[in-house]
C-alpha cells in the first residue's frame, strides 16, 4: 500500500501557483519524497525529490515539513498543459539499499482552468 | 540521447493466449521496473531487472514474468490471458544505483476480447 495520503482532486487558474499537499506521516529517516505526474495516457514523468531539505527545479519546488510528516508540490504558475494526476512517493533511495520500486498511490488530479 | 522504447504501443490477443513486450531502456540504465496499470487497480508494480537479474517482485500471478538481456533491453511475458490483464504495461528505466529519477516509456496498451 501506498504510504501517501493526496486529495483526489484539485482545481487552479491558470497563472496561479499550485499547491499540492502530501501526507506521509510514517516516513522513515531514511526515506525520500518523489514526485511524478502522468498526463493522460503518458507514462509518469518525474518532477522532482528531496529528503528533508526545500528543494526546486525548472518544473517546481518542493516544501518538506520540519518533522517531514508532510510536504507540498508548488507549481509556481501552472498552464493547461500541467492538467494531470500528481503522485506522491515515499522511497528508500538505492544509494541506501533501497530499491527501484515506485509504490503509487492514487494520486491528485489536478486540473488547470483557463 | 533516446528515451525508454517500448514495443509495441498497442496489441490485442484473445483469451488463453501469451504475449511479449519489450522494453529498451536509456543508455547506460541498468535497471528495468514493469507497471501494470488499470482504472480499477492505478499503477502497480510488476518487477525490477537489474544486470540481468530479477531483484524485486510485486505481487501479481506466476503467469506474468519477465528478462533482462545482457544489453540491458527486458522483455515481460502473460501467458494464459485473462480479460482482468487488459491495461496499460509501462517500463521505467533507472541507473540502478543511484538516488535518481525513473524514465518511464509511453506504455504499451494490451486489450484482451
Amino acid at each position: 500500500d501506498a504510504k501517501t495520503t493526496q486529495p483526489t482532486s484539485m482545481d487552479c487558474a491558470e497563472g496561479r501557483a499550485a499547491n499540492l499537499p502530501c501526507n506521509h506521516s510514517t516516513i522513515s529517516g531514511n526515506e525520500y519524497v518523489y514526485w511524478y505526474r502522468q498526463i493522460h495516457s503518458q507514462g509518469p514523468q518525474y518532477i522532482i525529490h528531496g529528503l528533508k531539505n526545500n528543494e526546486t527545479n525548472e518544473m517546481a519546488s518542493l516544501i518538506i515539513t520540519e518533522d517531514r510528516k508532510s510536504s507540498t508540490l508548488i507549481l509556481p504558475h501552472a498552464t493547461l498543459r500541467d492538467t494531470a494526476v500528481y503522485y506522491c512517493i515515499v522511497r528508500v533511495a538505492p544509494t541506501q539499499g533501497g530499491s527501484e520500486k515506485l509504490v503509487f498511490g492514487k494520486g491528485t488530479k489536478l486540473t488547470v482552468n483557463p | 540521447k533516446a528515451g525508454v522504447t517500448q514495443t509495441p504501443r498497442y496489441l490485442i490477443k484473445t483469451r488463453g493466449q501469451q504475449v511479449t513486450l519489450s522494453c529498451s531502456p536509456i543508455s547506460g540504465h541498468r535497471s528495468v521496473s514493469w507497471y501494470q496499470q488499470t482504472p480499477g487497480q492505478g499503477l502497480q508494480f510488476l518487477f525490477e531487472y537489474f544486470s540481468e537479474t530479477q531483484r524485486n517482485k510485486g505481487n501479481f500471478p506466476g503467469r506474468f514474468s519477465g528478462r533482462q538481456f545482457s544489453n540491458s533491453r527486458s522483455e515481460m511475458n502473460v501467458s494464459t490471458l485473462e480479460l482482468g490483464d487488459s491495461a496499460l504495461y509501462l517500463c521505467a528505466s533507472t541507473p540502478g544505483q543511484q538516488n535518481t529519477e525513473a524514465f518511464f516509456g509511453q506504455g504499451t496498451r494490451l486489450t484482451v476480447v
